[in-house]
């Protein structure tokens, strides 16, 4: 039973440019969080997605940031225009019940330049 | 609001323990957990603790949780220099999501 798996592991984009970041939950999960951790903080929370529904966005800057978990595929986070202010580590992660533990993937750092 | 607080640094020699401290303020946490991250390298999940115990043994570590302070704390026993990571502590956020609340994290350096 694979972990969560996130791609890339490590992107690098311009400024101006659009930077997808994908999530696979573990398997039986449908449950999935994102998190951002900037230099030298921790973790906080984005958004929390079931199959099809955005569930909590709470976290999410009002622009340029979305997010969506389709009934197949992969999560997905997605930064428009990025901003050398996005560059950070993003982390993914995923339950069976909202509650229970949360494994996390490995993470895929951002840098834009 | 939610926040989660920790001390940022604890450095301590190879076979002493390591005690690392934590304060809440949501109490209507269900669960507590510890969480490792060592450098480049995602959460890995130590521990955890429910609301409704004051302590929890599993093998090397220790949790202690006093809810009245809402303070909870991990004990490492015979601290190894593989113990030298940032670890963090968590509470699950309010609205039933499942959603996290992250302290800071606290860097251990162990010495040989």
């Amino acid at each position: 039973n694979a972990g969560v798996m996130q791609n890339p592991r490590h992107l690098v984009r311009r400024r101006g440019q659009e930077a997808r970041l994908r999530c696979s939950p573990m398997k039986g999960h449908s449950h999935v969080y994102w998190y951002r951790q900037l230099p030298e903080e921790g973790l906080k929370f984005m958004v929390y997605l079931q199959k099809e529904n955005i569930i909590d966005e709470s976290g999410m800057p009002k622009e340029r940031f979305s997010a969506e978990f389709p009934k197949e595929g992969p999560s997905i986070l997605r930064i428009q225009q990025v901003v050398r202010g996005d560059s950070a580590a993003y982390f993914c992660a995923s339950s069976h019940d909202p509650g229970t533990e949360a494994f996390f993937g490995q993470g895929t750092r951002l840098t834009v330049v | 609001g939610e926040d989660v607080e920790q001390s940022l640094f604890l450095s301590v020699r190879e076979g002493d323990s390591s005690v690392i401290n934590c304060t809440y303020t949501d109490s209507s946490s269900t669960y507590l957990y510890w969480y490792k991250q060592e450098p480049g390298a995602g959460l890995q999940l130590l521990t955890y603790i429910f609301s409704n115990m004051d302590m929890k043994q599993d093998q090397r570590l220790t949790v202690l949780l006093n809810k009245k302070d809402k303070h909870l704390s991990l004990r490492i026993a015979d601290t190894q220099t593989g113990d030298s990571a940032i670890y963090f502590c968590a509470e699950v956020g309010s609205g039933n999501t499942g959603k996290l609340i992250f302290g800071q994290g606290t860097t251990l350096q162990v010495k040989p």
